[in-house]
């Protein structure tokens, strides 16, 4: 069974620190991994898009990294801001179909001053 | 620029009263879907337009339908809403299906009180 699971679930830091979030998946075939941050009461809204070939990419403050061998990406974030509070989630996509979208129930990070 | 628009943002109704959720977008693109997301879960694909053609999930209700008048909007209908149902509803759409055209491009969602 296709499954993505993100740890940790919640994650509580201070303004100005680093954070790293974790994504395991087990889709075959895979094609690409997104990570989405989701603001509350907001759609998802994509931070990168990772595919088979790519290690890493990066956008701002966001650097996402992918392990295609052992199916494991991680999203780190610089020098936090309160504006990153939101929920993180990893979204792996069989080959070929966009229906095919497996979502992780994503990491809720809070931000504090 | 507002890309994907959903209306309303917030709908409250009854219960098993009909209600019709409203998503419109401005990319021209081929794909639309509609997602169901309840609190702390992931969204969960409802069903999805390739243009004119309808792509239901198995387990998907027949209590929701979905009707594409044109490319730029597409309707969610929830025939006879149950206390269960009330969510977020997200719409989406994307370029194509191909590998390379298809990010999904969310609409900042609906959120459904059902009474």
């Amino acid at each position: 069974k296709n499954q993505v699971e993100q740890s940790p679930q919640s994650l509580i830091i201070l303004e100005g620190k680093n954070c790293t979030l974790q994504c395991n998946y087990t889709v075959s075939p895979f094609s690409n991994l997104r990570w989405y941050k989701q603001d509350t009461g907001r759609g998802p809204v994509s931070l990168t898009i990772m595919t088979f070939s790519e290690n890493t990419k990066s956008n701002g403050r966001y650097t996402a990294t992918l392990d295609a061998d052992t199916k494991q990406s991680s999203l780190h974030i610089t020098a936090s801001q309160l504006s990153d509070s939101a929920s993180y989630i990893c979204v792996v996509s069989l080959s070929g179909s966009a229906r095919q979208l497996t979502f992780g129930s994503g990491t809720q990070l809070t931000v504090l001053p | 620029d507002a890309m994907v628009i959903q209306n309303p943002r917030y709908q409250v109704t009854q219960f098993g009263k009909p209600v019709t959720l409203s998503c419109s977008q401005t990319l021209n693109h081929n794909v639309m879907y509609w997602y169901q997301q309840k609190s702390s879960q992931a969204p969960k694909l409802l069903f999805h337009y390739y243009d004119k053609d309808f792509n239901n999930e198995a387990d998907t209700p027949d209590n929701f339908q979905s009707r594409r008048p044109n490319t730029s909007f597409c309707f969610l209908d929830i025939r006879s809403p149950g206390l269960g149902d009330a969510a977020m509803y997200l719409c989406a759409t994307s370029r194509d299906t191909a590998p390379g055209t298809e990010t999904q491009y969310f609409g900042p969602g609906t959120r459904l009180l059902v009474l």
